[in-house]
């Protein structure tokens, strides 16, 4: 069964500081793996997303993550904090082949979330 | 394109008493999914449609929950009776083939 960790539930960076999300995945075959935002009384907005193409995968809003199979990871960065960052971040991995991506149809299984703080 | 279409966007009740949530996914989209989430929790989901036909409902809590999903264009959650621990924004999303979820701005849920 597929699963994600997300390593602490709140991150406090000053503005302009490198912002580093963890994730943590456990998979019993090659993971699709995404990055999800949540603002305020909104939805989740797709960030990006690994789907076994290049290791190091490129978002929206500056965001990138790396896929790094020997550790099981796929953390979340941003070179310089905005204010604007500051959400909920949530990494998610997709139980069976990619949802809406071809194969069959899956379902993605979330993290608990990390709460991004961005200080002036 | 107007997005995932969720409503009400905020429901109070009293406990007992019926509730329904509707979604109406993006055109075109093929799956729809129905999530519920919780501070306690996190995100959970509830259940999926694919064509329209339910396919894992194994995140529904118990019977007092039930979905359907009549045509690609609409989707409801019912909750009989609603209880407190029912409080929760619920979330729907929908997606196809090569492209991402698209999630709606979610149902705040509020049972007194």
């Amino acid at each position: 069964a597929q699963s994600v960790t997300q390593l602490g539930s709140h991150v406090s960076v000053s503005e302009g500081a490198l912002v580093l999300l963890r994730c943590n995945y456990s998979s019993s075959v090659p993971p699709y793996l995404f990055w999800y935002v949540q603002y305020p009384n909104q939805g989740l907005q797709l960030l990006l997303k690994y789907t076994s193409a290049a290791t190091l995968v490129k978002g929206i809003n500056g965001f990138e993550a790396e896929f790094k199979k020997s550790e099981t990871s796929f953390h979340l960065t941003k070179p310089s904090a905005h204010m604007s960052d500051a959400a909920e971040y949530f990494c998610a991995v997709s139980d069976r082949g990619v949802p809406g991506y071809g194969g069959s149809q899956g379902n993605l299984i979330f993290g608990k979330g990390t709460k991004l703080s961005v200080k002036p | 394109d107007a997005g995932v279409i969720q409503s009400p966007r905020h429901e109070v009740t009293e406990m007992g008493q019926e509730v329904t949530l509707r979604c109406k996914p993006i055109s075109g989209h093929n799956s729809l999914f129905w999530y519920r989430q919780t501070m306690m929790r996190g995100l959970e989901l509830l259940i999926y449609f694919n064509n329209n036909v339910p396919i894992d409902d194994s995140g529904m809590p118990e019977d007092r929950f039930s979905a359907k999903m009549p045509n690609a264009s609409f989707s409801t959650l019912k909750i009989q009776p609603s209880e407190p621990r029912d409080s929760a924004v619920y979330f729907c999303a929908s997606t196809r083939t090569g492209y991402g979820y698209t999630f709606g701005s979610g149902t705040r849920l509020t049972v007194v």
